[in-house]
């Protein structure tokens, strides 16, 4: 079975362009969440979704939304970027909303210049 | 809230010896505890982790982590390393109850050397 996939695996854009990455979960799972990794720290939790609606939302500016599709897909939309929002962004499925194990994709790259 | 502290942000060790990484949480509620690993330019891989029952617990590539519940530790312990194993390891924890949010520490690199 594949698992998480995401697109694109790297992405330059520049301040105050908008970005859209892609998560695709394993199949089955109905949870997906998103993480931040700057350089040097561990992820930091953005969204959840579950059956398409928000289940958590962790300390980020409003630039940050997120969305769930009906196939249990998800984006994450960043608008007006800053350099601080260069990192790695990790997608993670999970077969429920609850402390079941999180499987991690690949991370898309954002580089913001 | 929870919080993960690994200490130490480094750790060089020669190919075939032991190592241990530690991590300590603290939390006002119970928690689950996971360690992951991260190969240079992928994404995070599940080693193990504890939910409850034994505090020993033991994972894949040989990994084994021990809760210890009166020092809020969790710490990772290999008997014996291969070079393969050099990547950043990250503990984390989440909350019981309700959720699936992690809250990772700031992780340790693992450099095994010949």
């Amino acid at each position: 079975d594949a698992g998480v996939t995401q697109s694109p695996t790297h992405l330059i854009k520049t301040r105050g362009q908008h970005v859209t990455l892609r998560c695709s979960p394993i199949s089955g799972h109905k949870s997906v969440s998103w993480y931040q990794q700057v350089l040097g720290q561990g992820p930091q939790f953005i969204f959840q979704y579950y059956e398409k609606e928000e289940r958590g939302r962790g300390n980020f500016p409003d630039r940050f939304s997120a969305r769930q599709f009906p196939n249990y897909s998800s984006e994450l939309n960043v608008n007006a970027l800053l350099l601080g929002d260069s990192a790695l962004y990790l997608c993670a499925s999970s077969s429920s909303s609850g402390q079941e194990t999180q499987y991690f994709g690949p991370g898309t790259r954002l580089l913001v210049l | 809230a929870q919080s993960v502290t690994q200490l130490d942000s480094q750790v060089p060790v020669f190919e075939e010896a032991p190592v241990e990484l530690r991590c300590n949480y603290s939390s006002s509620v119970s928690v689950y505890l996971f360690w992951y690993v991260q190969y240079p330019n992928q994404g995070l891989q599940l080693l193990l982790k504890y939910l409850s029952g034994s505090t020993l617990v033991k994972g894949i590539n040989g990994f084994e982590a021990e809760f210890n519940k009166s020092q809020t530790s969790f710490h990772l312990r290999k008997p014996s390393v291969h070079i393969s194993d050099t990547a950043e390891y990250f503990c984390a924890v989440i909350r019981t109850g309700g959720g699936n949010k992690l809250t990772f520490g700031t992780g340790t690199q693992l450099k095994v050397e010949l």
